[in-house]
Formats: C-alpha cells, structure tokens, sequence
C-alpha cells in the first residue's frame, strides 16, 4: 500500500496568514493527489482534484502543487471559516489511502 | 442534486453483524464506482471498500473476509454488510461516490460526493 505522510500534523495560524500543508507518498503517484477539507462532525468536502486543480466553487485562495512524491496545499489569506482538518489522498493505485490530516486551528 | 444517506448505524455486540445502508439521490448507484470509508473517533480517513460499476470489488486488509459491500440497483442503495465485527471498527462509515476527472484514465478520480455518515459503536 501507498503511505501518505501529512506535516506538519497541526498548526496554529491566525486570520490573513498564508499556511503550506505538504503531503508525501511513499511512491511515486504522478499527479493522482487529491486535498479534503473536513469539519467537525461532517463529511470531508473535496477542494483541490489532480494535485492542483480548484474544485468547483471552492474559493481561488486555496491552490495546490506537486507531483510525485512531494506535493502542498496553500491557503493563500486565511479566513475564518477554513480552520479545519485537512487530508490529502492518492488514487494512484487501489487501497486509495489518506494522509493522517492536519489540523488547522486558530492562533 | 446529488445526495447521499447512509443509515444502519448504532451499537453492536463484538463479534455480531450489521448492515449500513447508503441511499443515493440524483444519480444511479450502478452507473458509478462507489465507496466506503471510515473515520474512527477522533482519528483520520481509512478507505474501506468500492465497489465499481461492472461489480468488481475490492477490500481494505483489515477489513477481508469480513465486511461485504454490495448494492441493489432497483433501490438505488449501496450497502456494506459487516460480520465478526471488532472494537477498532468502531468508526463513523461515510458512503462516498468517485467521480472521473479524465474517464480515460482509470486512476483519474477522487471522492465527489459523500453521504453524512453514521456512527458504528463496536461495545459489549
């Protein structure tokens, strides 16, 4: 199985910075990276398909990059709203997994 | 609209069986490749199991020869039939639905579209 490692696992940021999560997988998976966004108590929401593309409707301050094995997700202006638990997930091969989440929490 | 509800949740006994039921709205459960993943509390995403449009199906490790997914194309329903259940399955199930990016590549996908979940409590 393909393992994604998330750092860092939390981090504390206040509203306007700009925030990098990154994501590695244990193998190459070409650009076959996918970034959720997760609230407490709901479904993970998708925002960022093929390691950079912007799902629709979700707000142009969220960007993502990478292939391979190294990939990021930036949060460009912090809002209040996006305080939250990330995950990456690779769909490169069968078990699809899931990095272990970050949690973003308010400074 | 797409929607998604799982239902079946609740306490189970170790070792006994239960069903989760995920009824789906706005499009056909049998025309899509449709998952199970799970969130034990306070912990991260597992994938569980997906079952693809032409019925083949696929397990997580920890999960083999004990949970069984399958759907009723009549009921538009998902289903994931869980036996010999275990403490560490306690978990919320989400049914989630792939969605193709590029339908010509098998590996172009990610989790579009997710039920609300619900809660599994494995417990004596």
């Amino acid at each position: 199985d393909i393992q994604m490692t998330q750092s860092p696992s939390s981090l504390s940021a206040s509203v306007g910075d700009r925030v990098t999560i990154t994501c590695r997988a244990s193998q190459s998976i070409s650009s076959y990276l996918n970034w959720y966004q997760q609230k407490p108590g709901k479904a993970p929401k998708l925002l960022i398909y093929a390691a950079s593309s912007l799902q629709s409707g979700v707000p142009s301050r969220f960007s993502g990059s990478g292939s391979g094995t190294d990939f990021t997700l930036t949060i460009s202006s912090l809002q209040p709203e996006d305080f939250a638990t990330y995950y990456c997930q690779q769909s490169y091969s069968t078990p699809d997994t899931f990095g272990q989440g970050t949690r973003l929490e308010i400074k | 609209e797409v929607q998604l509800v799982e239902s079946g949740g609740g306490l189970i006994q170790p070792g006994g069986s239960l069903r989760l039921s995920c009824a789906a709205s706005g499009f056909t459960v049998s025309s899509n490749y449709m998952s199970w993943v799970r969130q034990a509390p306070g912990k991260g995403l597992e994938w569980v199991s997906v079952i693809y449009s032409g019925g083949s199906t696929y397990y997580a490790d920890s999960v083999k020869g004990r949970f069984t997914i399958s759907r009723d194309n009549s009921k538009n329903t998902l289903y994931l039939q869980m036996n010999s259940l275990r403490a560490e399955d306690t978990a919320v199930y989400y049914c989630a639905a792939l969605y193709y990016y590029d339908s010509s590549d098998p590996r172009a996908n990610d989790f579009d579209y997710w039920g609300q979940g619900t809660l599994v409590t494995v417990s004596s």
